[in-house]
């Protein structure tokens, strides 16, 4: 069975500071996407970046990078010189091959400050 | 904005009562997703479509159903209701069905409160 491992309930960061937030996945299909959500106090769920199982190089989106480690199954999101804007939960969700759900992590909580 | 819309944005009512969550997709997208987000059960999925017709199925009650309409939005009808289904439901869509790079991008959301 596929599961999204978020070791981290909530971090602190200051303003202009670079955060990773940890993510770990287990799944035994050789063919899978991996997803980052972020998620504001307003509730909406917002796409920030995708890497798929065999992309040879990290994912990167503006400011948002995905460090992607195939043997240790990890997927961890870095966000460059955080913004007070960055305050929110952040998702981890993978879509293996042949399903059409994504599956979630518990999310972690990011708050940025001055 | 995603472009998936939802409606309504909040609903509150009462036990046994019945609702519809109503979701437009994206221009051009084909699958429709229902998410339920609580804050014991997290983010589960519970229903997708493509092109109307139903695709695959996650933990959703018997109580709760759904149809993709052939505009291609999509209705989410939930019945009975129980306390335990106060929860935040969002739809999501994408491109087509499946596929490793087939983005979900998600709406606004229903947050349903019942009382």
């Amino acid at each position: 069975a596929q599961k999204i491992t978020q070791t981290q309930p909530g971090m602190f960061v200051q303003e202009k500071e670079a955060v990773t937030l940890d993510c770990t996945y287990d799944t035994s299909d050789p063919s899978y996407g991996l997803f980052w959500y972020k998620q504001p106090s307003s509730g909406e769920m917002i796409f920030l970046i995708y890497q798929g199982s065999y992309d040879q190089q990290n994912a990167t989106e503006g400011r948002y990078s995905l460090n992607f480690q195939k043997a240790r199954k990890s997927a961890n999101l870095v966000i460059s010189a955080s913004q007070l804007g960055d305050s929110a939960m952040y998702f981890c969700a993978m879509l293996a091959y042949n399903t059409d759900k994504l599956i979630f992590g518990t999310g972690t909580r990011l708050q940025v400050f001055p | 904005d995603s472009g998936v819309t939802q409606t309504p944005k909040h609903l509150i009512t009462a036990t046994g009562q019945r609702v519809t969550l109503r979701c437009s997709p994206r221009s051009g997208d084909l699958s429709v997703y229902w998410y339920q987000q609580s804050l014991d059960q997290g983010l589960q999925f519970l229903i997708q479509y493509y092109n109307g017709e139903e695709r695959a199925k996650g933990n959703i009650l018997e109580r709760f159903s759904a149809q993709q309409f052939p505009d291609l939005h999509s209705e989410l009808n939930l019945s009975s209701l129980e306390l335990g289904d106060s929860a935040l439901y969002f739809c999501a869509s994408s491109v087509m069905s499946g596929g490793l790079t087939d983005t979900q991008y998600f709406g606004p959301g229903t947050r349903l409160t019942v009382l």
